[in-house]
């Protein structure tokens, strides 16, 4: 059953404690995205990749690191910069160059994660 | 700067009644725009594109590039339409930056 797996799907941390979010796909797509949504502010972009090992900043990428080691993982790393962490983190995955052929982007379910 | 802007936070309607939902945007070059919806509970999906011209589920959208609009409609609403919707941009640099508005939900009532 191919998709986009997120995980965990809610999570607590501690104020000061760096956590890292999984995304894995086995759709075979090159291109992966990460976003936060907060209410009343859509869906932001903090980082996205094109490729294997590349991976570029998006709008709010402070606090956040991210690694693109293989083409099926694109894990997050919220870490204890991140002055409002507290929010849903939205993976998503694509063809290259996919959107301007036609192709679709494919959003995974979600983490929920909460500092305490 | 690459931008979208969705000035309404909820729209409620009865059902039956027309739907537009805004969507504007700001890029210097040739975007290309999408809207996605989320329903209650689910993944976000993709509703339609401007390049296919398509229309989905009774929604249409036209690409105003002289307005910079891309608004969603569907001349009568349904309860099942009820969902968060978002209108997306991606620029033409082919850099893969696929931008989100704000979203807006939408409340279709019986």
């Amino acid at each position: 059953d191919g998709g986009i797996t997120q995980s965990p799907k809610y999570l607590f941390r501690k104020e000061g404690q760096n956590v890292t979010l999984s995304c894995e796909q086995n759709l075979n797509h090159d291109a992966m995205y990460w976003y936060r949504q907060d209410p009343g502010q859509g869906l932001r972009l903090i980082y996205y990749s094109q490729i294997v090992n590349d991976f570029q900043k998006g709008d709010i990428a402070e606090g956040y690191s991210v690694s693109r080691e293989k083409k099926e993982s694109f894990p997050l790393t919220v870490t204890s910069a991140q002055k409002n962490p507290t929010a849903f983190y939205l993976c998503a995955s694509t063809t290259p160059q996919p959107l301007r052929s036609g192709n679709t982007i494919y959003f995974g379910e979600g983490s929920w994660l909460t500092v305490v | 700067a690459q931008r979208v802007t969705q000035p309404e936070k909820l729209l409620s309607v009865f059902k039956g009644a027309p739907v537009e939902l805004k969507c504007n945007y700001s890029y210097s070059g040739s975007p290309e725009l999408f809207w996605y919806v989320q329903y209650s509970r689910q993944r976000l999906q993709l509703l339609l594109r401007h390049i296919s011209r398509e229309s989905i589920k009774g929604f249409t959208a036209d690409l105003n590039k002289g307005e910079t609009s891309f608004h969603l409609k569907k001349p009568f609403a349904q309860e099942e339409d009820s969902a968060m919707y978002y209108c997306a941009l991606l620029g033409s640099s082919n850099t893969g930056k696929l931008i989100f508005g704000q979203g807006t939900t939408l409340q279709v009532k019986p």
